[in-house]
């Protein structure tokens, strides 16, 4: 049972570089979140999507964009990289659109570096 | 608007010792509470959630939290705590009716010694 699945784990980024964050969930969940987690702030939502082809921003998406053309993934997309964008980011999914479990399952997260 | 209060960043405590990480909320509507462990270079792992009905939930590995309405808390306790518990631990909140979106606190990092 993969759960969510994130790559890459680690990456070095230049200041104006772009790259993409993998995301995949192999549950059939309709929702599926982007946080990112700064020391001593907790984690902050990016964007979240309640289905293939419905994304909305969340507390913090500057800098950032998301697509969701599956159920199963969810990349979130960096264009021009800043030092403000280093973090730990996570991606998360729950199926409550169709038990109302509101559980989150979280994949194991992609430190990010910008240089 | 929602947000999350957790009093304490660090609480250091003595292996086989009780502790009690303590969570505050604010939010106009009812709300979902959870309560997540990280260990470190790890993702986030469930430890236990209130829905609702009993005010008492018990989770994984011996912790249990108890919702309280009237002080808008949900304190997370363990009677015993092992050195493997060391991690950081978040409160987290949902407002019914949502998209599911979690309120993330700041976090409490556990460190149990020997």
């Amino acid at each position: 049972n993969a759960g969510v699945t994130q790559t890459p784990k680690f990456r070095i980024l230049k200041i104006g570089q772009s790259m993409t964050l993998q995301c995949a969930q192999d549950m059939n969940h309709n929702y599926m979140y982007w946080y990112r987690q700064d020391p001593g702030m907790g984690l902050k939502l990016i964007y979240y999507s309640v289905g293939a082809g419905i994304t909305d921003k969340g507390e913090v998406p500057n800098g950032y964009n998301v697509s969701r053309s599956t159920t199963e993934d969810f990349p979130l997309r960096l264009e021009l990289a800043a030092p403000s964008q280093t973090s730990v980011y996570f991606c998360a999914s729950s199926d409550r659109g169709q038990t109302r479990n509101t559980e989150a399952f979280f994949g194991q997260g992609t430190r990010l570096t910008v240089v | 608007a929602q947000s999350v209060t957790q009093l304490d960043s660090q609480v250091p405590v003595f292996e086989e010792a009780p502790v009690e990480l303590r969570c505050n909320y604010s939010s106009s509507v009812s709300v979902y509470l959870f309560w997540y462990v990280q260990y470190p270079n790890q993702g986030l792992q469930l430890l236990l959630k209130y829905l609702s009905g009993s005010t008492l939930v018990k989770g994984i590995n011996g912790f249990e939290a108890e919702f309280n309405k009237s002080q808008t808390s949900f304190h997370l306790r363990k009677p015993s705590v092992h050195i493997s518990d060391t991690a950081e631990y978040f409160c987290a909140v949902s407002e019914r009716g949502s998209q599911g979106n979690l309120i993330f606190g700041k976090g409490t990092k556990l460190s149990v010694k020997p």
